[in-house]
């Protein structure tokens, strides 16, 4: 099966500054990647994803590449606020699955954002 | 609408007793999805159910039983709780748009600890 993993588990910025979370894969045939943001006593949430077709894939402050050679895809987070601290899970699947959609996560980062 | 929402908040049980977890989603969602989270491991997946009348193992499925109720419904049970199941239990659901769309829709989680 499928194979995720995320690296730091943790990561400390200073405000304004950029982040960086990267994760690998281990199936070749998984073409669906989203990042799932988890705040603090809740449930995750979905913030971006990237499917094989595509390199980069943007939204404001959020960034997603993609490098299906290497096999890895990594999250950016440019200018951060203090709202961006939270535990970010990467993920990858193979779509279209027919039936269900089974996601592999990662282990998690947990970003600080420093004042 | 509420989304997906979860009860119990919080439980504590000592090993040995039973429990359900209940979930429902109001999104009208064809798959519905349990996950256990623990420290430095992620999310992994308990069991899923792409249809109603339907219900499959995950990663992670022994000491677990599911029941997929109806479209909205689908429950956790813990027939005999061990110590190895303190956790924090996710129930996510899904509508699977094909190649145009796709996310899962957290509840708050339920944390049991078994003593």
């Amino acid at each position: 099966g499928e194979n995720v993993e995320q690296h730091p588990s943790t990561l400390s910025v200073q405000e304004g500054d950029s982040a960086v979370i990267k994760c690998t894969y281990s199936d070749s045939a998984s073409n669906y990647f989203p990042w799932y943001k988890q705040e603090l006593g809740k449930g995750p949430q979905l913030i971006i994803d990237i499917r094989s077709n595509v390199g980069e894939k943007k939204d404001q402050r959020i960034a997603v590449t993609l490098n299906k050679t290497a096999k890895h895809f990594s999250l950016h987070i440019t200018e951060t606020q203090p709202e961006d601290s939270a535990v970010y899970f990467c993920a990858a699947s193979k779509r279209p699955s027919f039936g269900n959609e089974k996601l592999t996560f990662g282990t998690g980062t947990r970003l600080t954002i420093i004042p | 609408n509420a989304g997906v929402t979860q009860t119990p908040k919080f439980q504590v049980l000592k090993t040995g007793q039973s429990m359900t977890l209940q979930c429902a989603q109001d999104m009208n969602h064809n798959s519905m999805y349990w996950y256990r989270q623990d420290p430095g491991m992620g999310l992994r997946l308990i069991y899923y159910s792409a249809s109603e009348g339907t219900t499959d193992k995950g990663e992670v499925p022994n000491g677990y039983n599911v029941s997929r109720l109806n479209k909205r419904e689908f429950s956790l049970r813990l027939e005999s709780a061990a110590p190895s199941q303190t956790s924090v239990y996710f129930c996510a659901s899904s509508e699977d748009l094909g190649l145009a769309a796709y996310e899962q829709y957290f509840g708050p989680g339920t944390r049991l600890t078994v003593t």
